[in-house]
């Protein structure tokens, strides 16, 4: 069954440093997509990335970074010079091409950017 | 881009009363709507999904006859909660599907509804 993991459920650092945040995920499908949503205080969902099964490529936004790597199952999400405006709970989340294609979210990960 | 409204942002209910959230896909059809719920400090969890002219398909421990799906138009998809307890006050999310663009590629969703149950 498809699962997404998100290992670290708070994560507090200080303003500028750099954090990681972990996703690890199960599928059964072989197309399957990829992505990464911010949530802020308000509740409203912000896209950050999205990506395919078949593009491994690294991919760099600003301050973000994502490593997807097929063959440990895992997308992390790497945020440099951490900014308070950063804090907010961050979802990994999984569709799977030939099964439903809902989104399936892990746990979320609340990171405190402390000034 | 595109853009999913819901209606309303945040209600306030009693006990015992029905409440109707609105899923509006703005700028293109939206053969499939997806609605989630996601209790406080957790994550999102699909209730049922919703397609267009046809019965939704509801998750496994989710209430058809108490979380009532409509989805009587290309642009809106409503859920009512019947007879409502606290235990349903939530945010619930919903998530549309552009009907002319492959599925995992376009996905948008709204804004959500923070429901209260008193």
């Amino acid at each position: 069954a498809q699962k997404v993991t998100q290992a670290q459920t708070e994560i507090s650092v200080v303003e500028k440093e750099d954090v990681t945040l972990d996703c690890v995920y199960e599928t059964r499908d072989t197309t399957y997509y990829l992505f990464w949503y911010k949530q802020p205080p308000s509740g409203e969902l912000v896209f950050l990335i999205r990506r395919n099964s078949f593009d491994e490529q690294n991919e760099i936004s600003g301050r973000y970074s994502w490593n997807f790597q097929k063959s440990t199952s895992s997308f992390n999400f790497t945020i440099t010079a951490s900014q308070v405006v950063d804090s907010a709970v961050y979802f990994c989340a999984l569709i799977e091409d030939n099964y439903g294609q809902n989104f399936v979210f892990g746990p979320g990960t609340r990171l405190s950017v402390l000034p | 881009g595109a853009v999913v409204s819901q209606h309303p942002s945040w209600v306030i209910c009693k006990s015992g009363t029905s409440v109707k959230i609105e899923c509006r896909s703005l700028d293109f059809q939206a053969t499939t709507m997806f609605w989630y719920r996601q209790f406080p400090k957790q994550s999102l969890m699909l209730m049922a999904t919703s397609n267009e002219g046809s019965k939704a398909t509801y998750e496994q421990g989710v209430e058809k006859d108490k979380f009532l799906i409509n989805h009587a138009s290309l642009t809106l998809s409503t859920l009512t909660v019947t007879s409502a307890h606290p235990e349903d006050s939530s945010f619930y999310i919903c998530s549309a599907r552009d009907a002319a663009r492959p599925a995992t590629d376009t996905q948008y969703f709204g804004p959500g509804t923070r429901l209260t149950v008193l």
